[in-house]
């Protein structure tokens, strides 16, 4: 099955500063790559994802890449914010299957 | 994207009861999934609820101590067998939409506390 590592666990930034989490994934018939942002007490939300015919996608500050020779995608934060605090998760799926996620990041924004 | 509601919120309950825990959105969706979030964890994929047959379960879980129905293309349950403290988690559901039907939304989560 597939296999998800992420790291830093933990990654601190000053406000203003980017943030960059990475992400590896076992599985090449993987083609859909989301991340997620999870605030204490409340559901993971969808902040951006990514297919494997493609291989940057940009929204706003929120960026992801994916190596799919590699088999690994980042997640990049820009201008960072104290409302970008919060538990980030990688993740590895597609088609009609669930989803593999790694063991998350948490970013602390530093005012 | 659907509006998902889950029912319980949270719930505490003895050893060696069982839960069932309702996932309910409010339009048609093909594929619908069980997580469990173990506290301080990651998500893990428990099983695919598929409609009008047995869900499709991941390495690890089995129906007895799971059991999930899905009667039709809103609604599914997933029942928590037996429990042990070791089952205190919070369990999620998602949905998938979009033009892929792999794009996944979350419940609020089931906190389930087990004593």
């Amino acid at each position: 099955g597939e296999n998800v590592e992420q790291h830093p666990s933990t990654l601190s930034v000053q406000e203003g500063d980017s943030a960059v989490i990475k992400c590896t994934y076992s599985d090449s018939a993987s083609n859909y790559f989301p991340w997620y942002k999870q605030e204490l007490g409340k559901r993971p939300q969808l902040i951006i994802d990514i297919r494997s015919n493609v291989g940057e996608k940009k929204d706003q500050r929120i960026a992801v890449t994916l190596n799919k020779t590699a088999k690994h995608f980042s997640l990049h934060i820009t201008e960072t914010q104290p409302e970008d605090s919060a538990v980030y998760f990688c993740a590895a799926g597609g088609g009609a299957d669930g989803l593999t996620f790694g063991k998350g990041t948490h970013l602390i924004i530093q005012p | 994207s659907a509006v998902i509601s889950q029912k319980p919120s949270r719930d505490i309950c003895q050893r060696g009861t069982s839960l069932t825990i309702q996932c309910q959105v409010d339009s048609q969706v093909t594929m619908m999934f069980w997580y469990r979030q173990q506290p301080g964890q990651s998500l893990t994929l428990i099983a695919t609820a598929n409609q009008g047959s047995e869900a499709t379960y991941e390495s690890g879980f089995v129906i007895d101590k799971f059991p999930i129905s899905r009667p039709n293309l809103t609604f599914s349950t997933l029942t928590v067998s037996n429990m042990s403290p070791e089952d205190s988690s919070i369990y999620l559901c998602s949905v998938a939409q979009g033009a892929h039907s792999d794009t996944q939304y979350f419940g609020p989560g089931t906190r389930l506390t087990v004593l």
